[in-house]
């Protein structure tokens, strides 16, 4: 059981490319979200899903795309990276019923230069 | 509108010293408030939730509706208790459990 597996751990990307970060959970959770984490900003949600298709926008959307064809897995796509998008970005996973809230992704740090 | 606040972005301490990271609210409904811990460059975890009213690592949290408070505390600081800790409220909004963080606070514990 490996929880929430992100890849890369790493990217550096130039402005204007575009490239998909991974997010898979193998616990069968229906909620998955992503969100970015910025100094002094804590996290903010990007988007998230209720279920395999089923997505939905977050505080910041813009410059994003998701999709979720299946239960275990969530791309977040950047469709041309800009330096404002440089941050660390968690992927989560939640079952239905709440109790224990979010199980997170390790993580991509993301620069753009 | 909704919205969490952690007013300290660094509080530092000794070892020993009591720990009292600071977290309010702003929330019309009934609050659901938890905890995260994130230790250096390492995934987020769940530290507490308030509806289990349990203590983990010595830390514990009481949510005070009237102050719209859930401050996070522990007697006596450990030096493997620095990490950055996150406050966050639960909302539902379209069927989906949405939660929403504070900007964090970190924790530096000093020998």
């Amino acid at each position: 059981n490996a929880g929430v597996t992100q890849t890369p751990k790493f990217q550096v990307l130039k402005t204007g490319q575009s490239m998909t970060l991974q997010c898979a959970q193998d616990m069968n959770h229906e909620y998955m979200s992503w969100y970015r984490q910025d100094p002094g900003m804590g996290l903010r949600l990007i988007h998230y899903s209720v279920g395999a298709g089923i997505t939905d926008q977050g505080e910041v959307p813009n410059g994003y795309n998701v999709s979720r064809s299946t239960t275990e897995d969530f791309p977040l796509r950047l469709l041309s990276a800009a330096p404002s998008q440089t941050s660390v970005y968690f992927c989560a996973s939640s079952p239905r019923v709440f109790r224990d809230g979010y199980t997170f992704g390790s993580g991509t740090r993301l620069t753009v230069v | 509108a909704q919205r969490v606040t952690q007013p300290e972005k660094l509080l530092s301490v000794f070892k020993g010293a009591p720990v009292e990271l600071k977290c309010n609210y702003s929330y019309s409904g009934s609050p659901e408030l938890f905890w995260y811990v994130q230790y250096s460059r390492q995934r987020l975890q769940l530290l507490l939730r308030h509806i289990s009213r349990e203590s983990i690592k010595g830390f514990t949290a009481d949510l005070n509706k009237g102050e719209t408070s859930f401050h996070l505390k522990k007697p006596f600081a450990q030096e493997e208790d620095s990490a950055m800790y996150y406050c966050a409220l639960k909302l539902l909004s379209g069927g989906y459990n949405k939660l929403i963080f504070g900007a964090g606070t970190r924790l530096a514990v000093h020998p």
